[in-house]
């Protein structure tokens, strides 16, 4: 069965202090790690996709890597309005029935002005 | 364009209604999903049209009931739903294996 873990659960940082988000995950075969954000009451917004070990995709203050069992989500000099839930998924090869994404339970992140 | 539309945005019902929750996509993607996400909770799957085929997650129970019309179209049709179900329904949809592009979400309430 396919595992995702995402640490920390929250993460208040103070506007330009740079962090990173971390996801460990647990696949029989990776086809594809997806970063999401999302905000309160909204469906998710996708950032970005990473299909293999050192990968790296960025994106304005938001760049994302890949190794065999870990992806981070480093975040530069945020600013207030990155302020959202961060959420890692997995598609993968091992997934009976539904073949769909499966979650972790995301980062709470908060920038304080 | 990579939108997702989803109808209605709020809906409450009591349990022994009958309503459905309508999703569409004009990227020409040939897969479709609706999950559920309760409140603090990361979306879990419920269903997916691939290809015009249903694949079902076991745990959802017989009270949800997709359909697919076309491919640019997925309904969820509700029944005797309990208040456990209260959630925000999302529908999403991404060519084959690749990513996944979500709608806005209908957030349910079951009295």
């Amino acid at each position: 069965e396919d595992q995702v873990t995402q640490s920390p659960e929250a993460l208040r940082l103070q506007e330009g202090e740079s962090s990173s988000l971390n996801c460990s995950y647990t696949v029989s075969g990776l086809r594809g790690l997806f970063w999401y954000r999302q905000d309160p009451g909204k469906g998710p917004e996708f950032l970005f996709t990473l299909y293999s070990a050192g990968e790296e995709k960025e994106k304005e203050r938001l760049k994302a890597t890949l190794t065999k069992k870990e992806s981070f989500l480093h975040i530069t000099a945020p600013k207030p309005e990155d302020s959202a839930t961060y959420l890692c998924a997995v598609h993968s090869y091992s997934g009976g029935g539904a073949d769909g994404l499966t979650f972790g339970k995301g980062t709470h992140l908060i920038i304080q002005p | 364009d990579t939108e997702v539309t989803q109808t209605p945005k709020h809906l409450v019902m009591g349990m022994t209604n009958k309503k459905s929750l309508k999703c569409e996509q004009h990227m020409g993607h040939r897969a479709m999903y609706w999950y559920k996400q309760k409140a603090k909770k990361p979306p879990e799957l419920m269903f997916v049209y691939s290809y015009e085929k249903l694949s079902i997650n076991e745990s959802v129970p017989s009270r949800f009931s997709p359909e697919c019309p076309n491919s640019s179209l997925l309904n969820l049709h509700l029944h005797a739903l309990q208040p456990e179900d209260s959630a925000l329904y999302l529908c999403a949809s991404s060519e084959t294996g690749y990513e996944q592009y979500f709608g806005p979400g209908t957030r349910l309430t079951v009295t």
